[in-house]
C-alpha cells in the first residue's frame, strides 16, 4: 500500500541553525500538508500546498518557515533559524483532494532544538 | 477557543467493553475525520465522514450534522486498541484539518 515517508526520523540541532525536513507524499496525491505536534499538545496545522504554491498557512508559519516541492516527488519544510520552541514532531501528510478527503500521514520527524 | 471538543480526555476500559468517544464542533464542516495516534507517534486516518455512519471492523463512526456532534465507537475492545483517538474537522478553505486534543484510551486485559 502506498505510504508517505519522511526523513530524517529524528533530528537534533542547535538554536539558530537551519533544518530541512523531507517528505515523499503518495505519488498521485495533489495536496500536501505539514503539521506539528509539540510534546503533550494537540496536532497543529502549519501549511498546505497545492499546484506548486501555498494554499493556506497558519499563524505559526511565519517567515522562518518555507516549503518547497523541488522535484516531482519530494516536499520539504525548511526552518531557517531554529528556536527552542520549534522542538516538536513534524508530520507531513498528503491527500488526493482537499481536507474533505482522507489525509495520509507520514511517520513524523522528531526535531529537538538545543 | 478550540473549535473541536472531545470527551472524555482519558478513558480506561477492560478488554471486551464497548467504547464511545465523543466529538463536538462549533463550525460548519466539510468533513469530520477520526484518527488514531499510537504511542510511537504515528497518525493513522480511521474515518472521514460528512454524514451518517461508517463502519470498519470493530470501529463505527457516526455524525449528526444538525447537532454538530460525532461519535467513535469501538466494539469488543482489545488492548491493541490502546491509543489516542483524535477528531479533526476539515472545512472553510478545505485545505487544512483542525484537530481536537484527543482521547487517550487504555484497554486493560
Amino acid at each position: 500500500e502506498p505510504e508517505v515517508t519522511q526523513t530524517p526520523s529524528h533530528q537534533v540541532t542547535q538554536m539558530g541553525q537551519e533544518v530541512i525536513l523531507r517528505c515523499v507524499p503518495i505519488s498521485n496525491h495533489l495536496y500536501f500538508y505539514w503539521y506539528r505536534q509539540i510534546l503533550g499538545q494537540k496536532v497543529e496545522f502549519l501549511v498546505s500546498f497545492y499546484n506548486n504554491e501555498i494554499s493556506e498557512k497558519s499563524e505559526i508559519f511565519d517567515d522562518q518557515f518555507s516549503v518547497e516541492r523541488p522535484d516531482g516527488s519530494n516536499f520539504t519544510l525548511k526552518i531557517r533559524s531554529t528556536k527552542l520552541e520549534d522542538s516538536a514532531m513534524y508530520f507531513c501528510a498528503s491527500s488526493l483532494q482537499g481536507a474533505w478527503e482522507t489525509q495520509y500521514f507520514g511517520p513524523g520527524t522528531r526535531l529537538l532544538v538545543l | 477557543k478550540n473549535e473541536v471538543e472531545q470527551s472524555p480526555q482519558n478513558l480506561t476500559a477492560q478488554e471486551g467493553e464497548f467504547i464511545t468517544i465523543n466529538c463536538s464542533y462549533s463550525v460548519g464542516i466539510s468533513a469530520l475525520h477520526w484518527l488514531q495516534q499510537h504511542p510511537g507517534g504515528g497518525i493513522v486516518s480511521l474515518f472521514m465522514l460528512s454524514s451518517g455512519k461508517k463502519k470498519h471492523g470493530r470501529l463505527i463512526a457516526t455524525i449528526n450534522i444538525q447537532e454538530k456532534h460525532s461519535s467513535l465507537h469501538i466494539t469488543a475492545s482489545h488492548p491493541r486498541d490502546s491509543a489516542v483517538y483524535i477528531c479533526a474537522w476539515g472545512g472553510g478553505s478545505n485545505y487544512k484539518l483542525t484537530f481536537g486534543k484527543g482521547t487517550l484510551l487504555t484497554v486493560n486485559p
